[in-house]
């Protein structure tokens, strides 16, 4: 059965702070692990990282898989109060769109 | 805005009862995954319908059913509700064999049971 475990589950940072949200998975025939916001209903997509896609970058968002430890770490740099929401990270076996997810983790940025 | 619309926002019903959510594909996508997310919780899959065919199943009962259309809409229908089955229902939109950055997301059904 397919596993994806989050950690920390929750975290409290400040404005400013950089935070590592950090994901552990367990899939047969990988192939895609994918990194959503979600602030209340909606997943937002945020990066799709593959075994020839490893490293992704957008604005103070960055994500990193590691193929050899099955694992990712999504990175936020300078926080901001519009980056609290739960961020959830989800592993994707073939393509066929059958997403296993973790619990999540929930940000708080606090001014 | 993805294009993905979902009916009821939210409802409550009463342990028993039975319930009906609907899910609306974004244009051109022939398959629709269903998720349970519970408080807390990350979303578990329930099923996916690839052009009207229930194309794989998650650890959900059989009271768990659902439907896909001719347009590629579908139902996710719960019967004999129970207190645990309260959490948001995503409908998630896509085209068969692409991978997860085209996965679009409904807002999801806040369902209550009391």
């Amino acid at each position: 059965e397919d596993k994806v475990v989050q950690s920390p589950l929750s975290l409290v940072v400040h404005e400013g702070d950089t935070v590592t949200l950090n994901c552990s998975y367990e899939v047969t025939n990988f192939r895609s692990l994918l990194w959503y916001k979600q602030e209340k209903k909606a997943p937002t997509f945020l990066f799709m990282l593959t075994s020839s896609g490893i490293e992704k970058k957008s604005g103070r968002l960055s994500s990193i898989l590691d193929k050899k430890e099955l694992s990712s770490i999504l990175n936020i740099t300078a926080t901001q109060t519009g980056d609290s929401a739960i961020y959830l990270c989800a592993v994707e076996p073939g393509a066929n769109s059958k997403l296993t997810f973790g619990k999540g983790i929930t940000l708080s940025v606090r001014p | 805005e993805t294009g993905v619309t979902q009916s009821p926002t939210h409802l409550i019903k009463t342990r028993g009862q039975q319930v009906t959510l609907r899910c609306s594909s974004q244009s051109g996508h022939n398959t629709v995954s269903w998720y349970q997310q519970a408080l807390g919780q990350g979303p578990q899959f329930i099923f996916q319908y690839y052009r009207e065919e229930e194309n794989g199943r998650g650890n959900f009962p059989p009271r768990f059913s659902g439907l896909q259309f001719p347009n590629y809409s579908s139902e996710l229908n719960v019967n004999a509700l129970e207190l645990d089955d309260s959490a948001l229902y995503l409908c998630a939109s896509s085209w068969g064999g692409t991978s997860g950055n085209t996965i679009y997301f409904g807002e999801g059904s806040w369902l209550t049971v009391v």
